[in-house]
């Protein structure tokens, strides 16, 4: 059973700091790797599509790493907003196949 | 800019029940999708359409369920006879073929649907 774990499950940080979270995911037959921003009441919004080892995506002070060979991706937020808030999902899939989604990790940003 | 829309927000229905869930996707996209999340689990994928046909579906896409795209715009799942269990949140998504792999999926806000 293909599995998607994502660490910490929650977490809650001031203004101003930065933070990361991982996504672990199988390695074998790797296709590619996304990561859904997700606030309450709306749409999970679609951060980074990650298809390349070695992978490095950046939007704004969002960026995300992508190791394939180790199956995991790291997500990290520099200078966290409130506006941050939100749930990070992340998915996986292989060819062929539906994407195979993580628990999310739901971050809290007080000012 | 263009976004996947659902209707209703939130359903209520009795165990028994059929419901049908509507979704509007991306006016120019060509696959289709529908996901679950029961509270406090993960997302799940139930089925995928492309080209008036299910492409593929999960173990959870039983007989009970069905999708439809009965006009070029709609995109709708039924669920026949609800049980207690199917008490989710319901996600519709679209994406159009990049031809690579960074098909990138969107997704729509969710129907709650709680049965009664």
């Amino acid at each position: 059973i293909l599995n998607v774990e994502q660490s910490p499950q929650s977490l809650h940080v001031q203004e101003g700091d930065s933070t990361n979270f991982t996504c672990s995911f199988p390695s074998s037959n790797f296709y590619a790797l996304h990561w859904y921003r997700w606030e309450t009441a709306k749409s999970p919004e679609a951060l980074f599509v990650m298809t390349l080892n070695g992978d490095e995506k950046k939007k704004g002070r969002i960026s995300a790493t992508l190791n394939t060979k180790e199956g995991y991706s790291y997500l990290y937020i520099k200078g966290s907003q409130p506006e941050d808030s939100a749930t990070y999902l992340c998915a996986f899939n292989q060819a062929g196949t539906a994407l195979i989604f993580g628990k999310g990790t739901t971050l809290s940003v007080s000012s | 800019e263009p976004e996947v829309t659902q209707t209703p927000s939130h359903q209520v229905t009795q165990m028994g029940q059929e419901v049908i869930l509507r979704c509007v996707p991306i006016s120019n996209h060509l696959y289709f999708y529908w996901y679950r999340q029961i509270l406090g689990q993960k997302v799940e994928f139930l089925v995928s359409f492309y080209n008036n046909e299910i492409s593929e579906k999960s173990e959870i896409f039983d007989d009970q369920f069905s999708v439809e795209r009965p006009d070029g715009s709609n995109f709708t799942l039924k669920i026949r006879s609800t049980k207690l269990e199917d008490s989710a949140m319901y996600f519709c998504a679209s994406s159009y073929p990049s031809g690579g792999r960074d098909n990138e999926q969107f997704f729509g806000p969710g129907t709650r649907l709680t049965v009664l």
